[in-house]
């Protein structure tokens, strides 16, 4: 089925610990991000792609890093994981401007 | 800075109900509104969306209201059943913006058999 495409769906880390969270589309879309949701604060952007090799900050950018080097994969890392990224990350993805996402499933992460 | 606030945080509405979800924005150059639909463990799901140059969108029982005058837009969900339950978010981008959405804090609906 097309659509975006998260892996792991769950993890768990120490601090310290690094990790990457890798996002797959397969509509041929142009623009990516990642989200994450905390309880009541909705979604906030922490990086965006608008095309392959291509990447930008967003809202809450600290303490991750991303890369493009494919259109249809972005990567998202966490270098030395703290407890305050623990949340649910969301890859989505967009054929362009002023059109709609379409979101995966999610990565539910704990950092202990 | 919220640019995107939404009300209310939950609602309960009987079956057959109407319910209504509110958004307000600030920046003027928002010109695409969407709304998404969350179900628990599910990551969100486009629902309708509307641009600025129509005042109401209407999609089977979802309706969108728009007043730019006022920077606000609503959800309707006529006839409101069990299987809408879920979180409701909505959200505000721009053209020039990358297409980057705005996200509302989400409205958790509840519809009561």
């Amino acid at each position: 089925n097309a659509g975006v495409t998260q892996t792991p769906k769950f993890r768990v880390l120490k601090t310290g610990q690094s990790m990457t969270l890798l996002c797959a589309q397969d509509m041929n879309h142009e623009y990516m991000y990642w989200y994450r949701q905390d309880p009541g604060m909705g979604l906030r952007l922490i990086h965006y792609s608008v095309g392959e090799g291509t990447t930008a900050k967003g809202e809450v950018p600290d303490g991750y890093n991303v890369s493009r080097l494919k259109k249809q994969n972005f990567l998202l890392g966490l270098e030395s994981a703290a407890p305050s990224q623990t949340s649910v990350y969301f890859c989505a993805s967009s054929y362009s401007v002023g059109y709609g996402y379409t979101f995966g499933s999610g990565t539910r992460l704990t950092v202990v | 800075q919220q640019q995107v606030k939404q009300s209310p945080q939950s609602l309960i509405v009987q079956k057959g109900g109407i319910s209504i979800i509110n958004c307000a924005y600030e920046n003027t150059a928002f010109d695409y509104f969407p709304w998404y639909q969350q179900f628990p463990g599910k990551g969100p799901a486009l629902l309708i969306a509307i641009r600025p140059d129509v005042s109401e969108k209407k999609e089977g029982r979802f309706t969108i209201s728009f007043n730019k005058s006022a920077k606000q837009f609503s959800l309707h969900i006529m006839d409101s059943q069990p299987g809408d339950s879920a979180t409701y978010f909505c959200a505000a981008s721009f053209g020039t913006n990358a297409g980057k959405s705005t996200f509302g804090d989400g409205t958790t609906l509840t519809v009561k058999p």
